[in-house]
């Protein structure tokens, strides 16, 4: 299995820019979750989803952020409009039992 | 809430030198612990694990041991190595819990 894969690898974008990040888990895993990483706040949940539905997305910082989990090879997060401060690398993680993987993150600079 | 506190970085050391991370955590329950290990370029892989009090983790010379009376899970080594760099992340989950819960990660500069 190649892992978690995420695309793209790096992506920079000017404010006011939609950015769309993709993920796509590890057949079979049943959850996926979206996490941020920056230096001032470390590694925060986003979002996960269980089969496929959201189950928490209080980690979503505003309405700038959506995601979505369309089928169970797919996710998608997206930010409209981008703003500088949302720069950080963003890791897509799925999880079978309890082990979790994750992928190798986006990151995104908005300038 | 939960959370994890683990300390500031960056940490650096001399090959063969040993290393301690510390990591305490705050949770409601009987959380499991890990540690997890970010190279360069990479996403966050599992180091080790505990699951509940005084289990002691280890992989590739690291160890931790779960310590329910100091909620602590340090993270140890005898000996590191440059390959070693890297960013070392503490998590926990609750007994119940879905999601992991990260520290805010140490990083850790192995120079020969």
């Amino acid at each position: 299995d190649a892992g978690v894969i995420q695309s793209p690898r790096h992506e920079v974008t000017e404010m006011g820019q939609e950015v769309t990040l993709r993920c796509k888990p590890i057949s079979g895993h049943n959850s996926l979750f979206w996490y941020r990483q920056t230096m001032m706040r470390g590694l925060e949940l986003l979002i996960y989803f269980n089969n496929n539905v959201p189950i928490d997305d209080s980690g979503m910082p505003e309405d700038r952020f959506s995601a979505k989990m369309p089928n169970a090879s797919f996710s998608t997060l997206k930010i409209q409009p981008s703003e500088p401060r949302d720069s950080a690398v963003y890791f897509c993680a799925s999880k079978l039992n309890r082990a979790w993987f994750f992928g190798p993150g986006t990151r995104l600079t908005v300038l | 809430g939960d959370s994890v506190t683990q300390m500031e970085g960056p940490v650096t050391l001399s090959e063969e030198a040993f290393l301690t991370i510390n990591c305490t955590y705050t949770a409601t329950g009987y959380p499991s612990l890990f540690w997890y290990v970010q190279y360069p370029g990479e996403g966050l892989q599992l180091l080790l694990k505990a699951t509940k009090a005084d289990d002691k983790g280890s992989n590739k010379g690291f160890e931790a041991t779960y310590r329910k009376e100091t909620t602590s899970f340090h993270l140890e080594k005898g000996s590191v190595q440059v390959s070693d760099s890297a960013v070392y992340f503490c998590a926990l989950i609750e007994q119940a819990g879905t999601a992991l819960i990260f520290g805010k990660g140490t990083t850790l500069s192995v120079s020969s």
